[in-house]
């Protein structure tokens, strides 16, 4: 099974202000890395899907990058709405998996 | 617009089954690889099952094989997970979710249901 470690666990972040989360793959998983948000009680919603490619109506300050094992997600500006957990998620290989999450929280 | 509505949660004995049903709309049914996942209480998102555009692929993880099943009726644009054996650990809220694609399984999770509670408990 393939292992997502993310970091930070927390972040507490000031509106505008540049966020960047990590994902690390326990073995390599070409670009098959996913990214979702969720907000308190509500479904996951998709942002990036296969590393870096952007979702239609997904707002333009989200960004991902990476390969292999090292991927990152950017918010850049951060804004009061995007206060959520974020998740990691690979298709590489079965059984698909899920990063811990990374809580962020506006200060 | 993609709509995915699971029902049939609640709450059950150690033991027990429960049916879950997600209907979908907006969008061609039979051509999608279908979804089940679920989240704990406060925990983070763990994959249960997937069923391709056609049935012909299925997989489960390993905590629910031989107790869950995963199945599709392409008429009724609608997907099941029959949960048998129920055990305190499958606790969760689940969520049908669409991959974009045929069959196969490497793919982001384009659209998610609200979820449905499951609660094991005597």
């Amino acid at each position: 099974e393939i292992v997502l470690t993310q970091s930070p666990d927390f972040q507490s972040v000031t509106p505008k202000e540049k966020v960047t989360i990590t994902c690390r793959a326990s073995q390599s998983i070409g670009v098959s890395l996913h990214w979702y948000q969720q907000k308190p009680d509500q479904s996951p919603k998709l942002l990036i899907k296969y590393a870096s490619q952007s979702i239609s109506g997904v707002p333009s300050r989200f960004s991902g990058s990476g390969s292999g094992t090292d991927f990152t997600l950017t918010i850049n500006s951060l804004e009061a709405e995007d206060a959520a957990a974020y998740y990691c998620h690979q298709s590489s290989s079965l059984p698909q998996t899920f990063g811990q999450g990374t809580k962020v929280e506006i200060k | 617009e993609v709509q995915l509505l699971e029902s049939g949660g609640g709450l059950v004995k150690p033991g027990g089954s429960l049916r879950l049903s997600c209907a979908a709309s907006g969008f061609t049914f039979s051509t999608y690889t279908m979804n089940w996942l679920r989240q704990a209480p406060g925990k983070g998102l763990q994959w249960v099952s997937s069923i391709s555009s056609g049935s012909r692929s299925i997989y489960h993880a390993d905590s629910v094989k031989g107790r869950f099943t995963i199945s599709r009726d392409n008429a009724k644009n609608s997907l099941y997970l029959q949960m048998d054996s129920l055990r305190v650990e499958d606790t969760a809220v689940y969520y049908c979710a669409r991959a974009p694609l045929y069959s196969g399984y490497d793919s982001d999770l384009d659209y998610w249901g609200q979820g449905t509670l499951v609660s094991v408990s005597s």
